[in-house]
């Protein structure tokens, strides 16, 4: 039973265009969610974050939006830039974020020049 | 801030043996650990987590006798994997949380290969 859902295994964009990566749960107890860039062999680089008394949180060209009631949040990259390519996790976690991470299967996004 | 460092980035070992990765949080106080393996276009499997100075808890069907986890201080906690064998090898990385925030901060990972 997977809590955390990415349904999209890739992704692919233009350099320069918004790159939207979904992900869904299904744990209403979760509320904190991150997000996760990771390269192949090695670990994944914390992104960004947002907890479930918000709806939105930016930080840069990053952006995660949360809908709560549709339990589904996503990830926007704008503007897109090749080295943005990579995959990227999102994980959830409730008690404010203080249990364990749980992962999505990623979605591999690649952007092109 | 925040960085994670896993030591060693890969490892070959022969079957029988046992290998001890290593992973320490260099600029924060970590007080949850938590360790991981990835297989091939798979999603990050949590194994166990560990916090400072108590036994760690393992997730359903990860043997805890093979995969030995010691958090012995705030900033370093060992995998020691026993008696390995080809199907462990494998993706391990660990990630450190700090009381501070819920993030958890990875390190680079660790490969292993069981010949």
């Amino acid at each position: 039973d997977q809590q955390v859902k990415q349904n999209s295994p890739s992704l692919s964009v233009q350099e320069g265009r918004i790159s939207i990566l979904n992900c869904d749960y299904t744990n209403s107890m979760f509320d904190y969610f991150l997000w996760y860039k990771k390269y192949p062999a090695e670990g994944p680089t914390f992104l960004i974050s947002i907890s479930s008394i918000k709806d939105k949180n930016e930080d840069g060209r990053f952006t995660v939006f949360l809908n709560k009631s549709a339990k589904h949040l996503s990830l926007h990259i704008v503007p897109s830039q090749p080295g943005d390519s990579a995959v990227y996790f999102c994980a959830a976690s409730s008690k404010g974020g203080s249990e364990k991470l749980v992962f999505g299967k990623g979605t591999k996004l690649t952007v092109n020049p | 801030g925040a960085v994670v460092s896993q030591h060693p980035s890969w490892v070959i070992c022969k079957s029988g043996t046992s290998v001890k990765i290593e992973c320490r949080s260099l600029d924060f106080q970590a007080t949850t650990m938590f360790w991981y393996r990835q297989f091939p276009k798979q999603s990050l499997m949590l194994m166990a987590t560990s916090n400072e100075g108590s036994k760690a808890t393992y997730e359903q069907g990860v043997e805890k006798d093979k995969f030995l986890i010691n958090h012995a201080s705030l900033t370093l906690s060992t995998l020691t994997v026993t008696s390995a064998h080809p199907e462990d090898s494998s993706f391990y990385i660990c990630s450190a949380r700090a009381d501070r925030g819920p993030e958890a901060f990875f390190g680079q990972g660790t490969r292993l290969t069981v010949v």
